[in-house]
């Protein structure tokens, strides 16, 4: 199965700074989807095909990469956008996750 | 409005069976892949299974193989994950999941909890 690396782990950001995630393939794949999660909450679907922001999804948020390195950017951090973020995969089956990537408040 | 609504789940002892429904509406439920994601106590998502449109098809992680049955009943759009011969590994909040895009829509999860 193909194992998705996630850096940092854990990120701390203070408002209006640019933040990168990292995700990372063990082997290429062709699109990666991106979700958000809050703490108690479900999973929401964040950014998919890569660089498409779902609906709702603020657009100082931007998705990149391709083969086995991707990236979720968040331009301008804001308070609301402390998360979790996952990576997903399902270019080959069985779908995989990242391990997450916890974004907080400075 | 797209809804999935989970229900079941609660504690059950290692080895016992377990079987709980998702309850979607707001889409053509028989159009659609649908999918059940769990997540351990404070870890990341791991995917379960996957049932296509017509459930003639269905997707299971290694680890449960033989043990769960992802089921659907598309007159009563409504999703099933069967869980026999349960193992503590098996703690987690199952949420189904719409399959399209990844996963576009996801339901509010509940909560299992396999112990004796």
């Amino acid at each position: 199965e193909i194992v998705l690396t996630q850096s940092p782990t854990t990120i701390a950001a203070s408002p209006g700074e640019k933040v990168t995630i990292t995700c990372r393939a063990s082997s290429s794949v062709s699109y990666m989807y991106w979700y958000q999660q809050k703490p108690g909450a479900s999973p929401k679907p964040w950014i998919y095909d890569t660089s498409k922001l779902a609906s709702g999804v603020p657009n100082r948020f931007s998705g990149s990469g391709s083969g086995t390195s991707y990236s979720l950017t968040i331009n301008t951090m804001e308070t609301e956008d402390a998360a979790t973020y996952y990576c997903q995969q399902w270019s080959s089956t069985p779908p995989t996750f990242g391990s997450g990537t916890k974004l907080e408040i400075k | 409005e797209v809804q999935l609504v989970e229900s079941g789940g609660g504690l059950v002892q290692p080895g016992r069976s377990l079987k709980f429904s998702c309850a979607a509406s707001g889409f053509t439920f028989s159009d659609y892949a649908m999918a059940w994601v769990r997540q351990a106590p404070k870890k990341g998502l791991e995917w379960v299974a996957t049932i296509i449109y017509d459930g003639s098809s269905t997707y299971y992680r290694d680890s449960v193989k033989g043990r769960f049955t992802i089921s659907r009943d598309n007159a009563k759009s409504t999703l099933y994950l069967q869980m026999d011969s349960l193992r503590s590994e098996d703690t987690a909040t199952y949420y189904c999941a719409r399959q399209e895009m990844g996963f576009d829509y996801w339901g509010q999860g509940v909560m299992v909890t396999v112990s004796s």
